[in-house]
């Protein structure tokens, strides 16, 4: 149950965007469509943010957006914001009814 | 209002027993597949158990499979993780969390429990 590949952190200026990627075996990412993102905040349970690789929940920002190109996924954030300011994780549920997290990304506004 | 509120967590010598309970309320909770997730200090999220809405369907996570088990009781509409054999690599928060009902994600999380297992 190998975990997904995410870079350990992305910054950027206010107003930017930035890009996180999620790598994983083919197993658990190319596929399956099943690919969420969770912004969590320190102290914070994690929220949902994308799902299903390109799925904007109620109520989340159009800022953020998700997509999927073979073994990687990736999550953009436009017109970035101090609020943005979080550890982003990728997940997918996989064919062997588990579900793997990538080790997170910190992001940070300059 | 959805809420998921986890309780139980607390410090455990090694090798001890510890039962999780999340209790959901603002939903039909025997609609939904339910799940533990925990998040060890200053690391990342790692999936530890599913249960189906009926209960038939239970996977675990490699690294607590044989020593945890996760059960629900939907008539309390409470979710469990009856966990054995305690080490210390099982310190973490635990999140109980909720699967939509349409997508393959978590879209719903109580707010965790911390489990601490030292002696």
């Amino acid at each position: 149950q190998s975990a997904l590949t995410q870079p350990a952190s992305v910054s950027g200026s206010p107003g930017q965007s930035i890009t996180i990627s999620c790598s994983g075996a083919s197993s658990d990412l190319s596929g399956y469509n099943y690919v969420s993102w969770y912004q969590q905040h320190p102290g914070k349970a994690p929220k949902v943010m994308i799902y299903d690789v390109t799925n904007r929940p109620s109520g989340v920002s159009n800022r953020f957006s998700g997509s999927k190109s073979g073994d990687t996924a990736s999550l953009t954030i436009s017109g970035l914001q101090a609020e943005d300011e979080a550890d982003y994780y990728c997940s997918s549920h996989t064919s062997s009814n588990i579900w793997v997290f990538g080790g997170g990304t910190k992001v940070t506004v300059l | 209002e959805v809420q998921l509120v986890e309780s139980g967590g607390g410090l455990v010598q090694p090798g001890g027993s510890l039962r999780l309970s999340c209790a959901a309320s603002g939903f039909t909770f025997s609609a939904y597949d339910m799940y533990w997730v925990r998040q060890a200090p200053g690391k990342g999220l790692e999936w530890v158990a599913s249960i189906s809405i009926s209960g038939t369907y239970i996977f675990y996570a490699d690294s607590v499979k044989g020593r945890f088990t996760i059960s629900r009781d939907n008539g309390k509409n409470s979710l469990y993780l009856q966990m054995n054999s305690l080490r210390a690599e099982d310190t973490a928060v635990y999140y109980c969390a909720r699967r939509h009902l349409m997508a393959w994600t978590f879209d719903f999380w109580g707010q965790g429990t911390l489990v601490t297992v030292s002696s």
